[in-house]
């Protein structure tokens, strides 16, 4: 069965640093979306992405986070400065229809030390 | 905004039992889903829906629109099922409406 991949699945980065988080969603689907999970916490939204373009994002997506899908099959998550606060797991998720199923990736944790 | 609430926040069963966990919400939804989070971290979508009642092998979802409520429930629940269960909606459309709202997620422990 298809499945949405993250890469990498952890990733130590130091406070100040750019990061790329990369998710490879199911090759047929046309809905992205970038959740966050900081440890204890509950799952939240980022951003989500149709059409080639952001089609909402959170409060949370603020001028330091972007997004990107630059060859058709990627679709990464930048965050132009780390925080020590922007360590959580990073999940990508997809889906065919605007409300089908997600499928979700394995995660990325984010560790900004 | 949708505020999502589970209960229990933790449950521990014994093997056999019968499981139910709900989901309230505060504003009306386009689509309700049942996720399952392992201790790895994965999430796995289990149920989406919008009405009524689905059922996939032990697993059975189901959603009272008016009441704005949903449960979850496992039946002869199994060691395997321990995972965090969570409950997310998509709010209706109107802004806002692409991103899911989560519940805090309902730990489960079932007991051999």
């Amino acid at each position: 069965e298809p499945e949405v991949t993250q890469t990498p699945s952890h990733q130590v980065t130091q406070m100040g640093q750019e990061v790329i988080l990369r998710c490879v969603p199911i090759s047929n689907h046309l809905y992205f979306y970038w959740y966050r999970q900081i440890l204890g916490q509950k799952v939240e939204f980022l951003v989500s992405f149709y059409n080639n373009e952001i089609s909402e994002k959170s409060e949370i997506f603020d001028d330091q986070f972007s997004v990107e899908r630059p060859d058709g099959s990627n679709f990464t998550l930048k965050i132009r400065s780390t925080k020590l606060e922007d360590s959580a797991m990073y999940f990508c998720a997809s889906s065919g229809q605007f409300n089908s199923p997600l499928h979700f990736g394995n995660g990325t944790r984010l560790t900004v030390t | 905004k949708n505020e999502v609430e589970q209960s229990p926040q933790n449950l521990t069963a014994q093997e056999g039992e019968f499981i139910t966990i709900n989901c309230s919400y505060s504003v009306g939804i386009s689509a309700l889903h049942w996720l399952q989070q392992h201790p790895g971290g994965g999430i796995v979508s289990l149920f989406m829906l919008s009405s009524g009642k689905k059922k996939h092998g032990r697993l059975i979802a189901t959603i009272n629109i008016q009441e704005k409520h949903s449960s979850l429930h496992i039946t002869a629940s199994h060691p395997r099922d321990s995972a965090v269960y969570i409950c997310a909606v998509r709010s209706q459309s109107g802004g806002g409406a692409d991103g899911l709202t989560f519940g805090k997620g309902t730990h489960l422990i079932i007991q051999p």
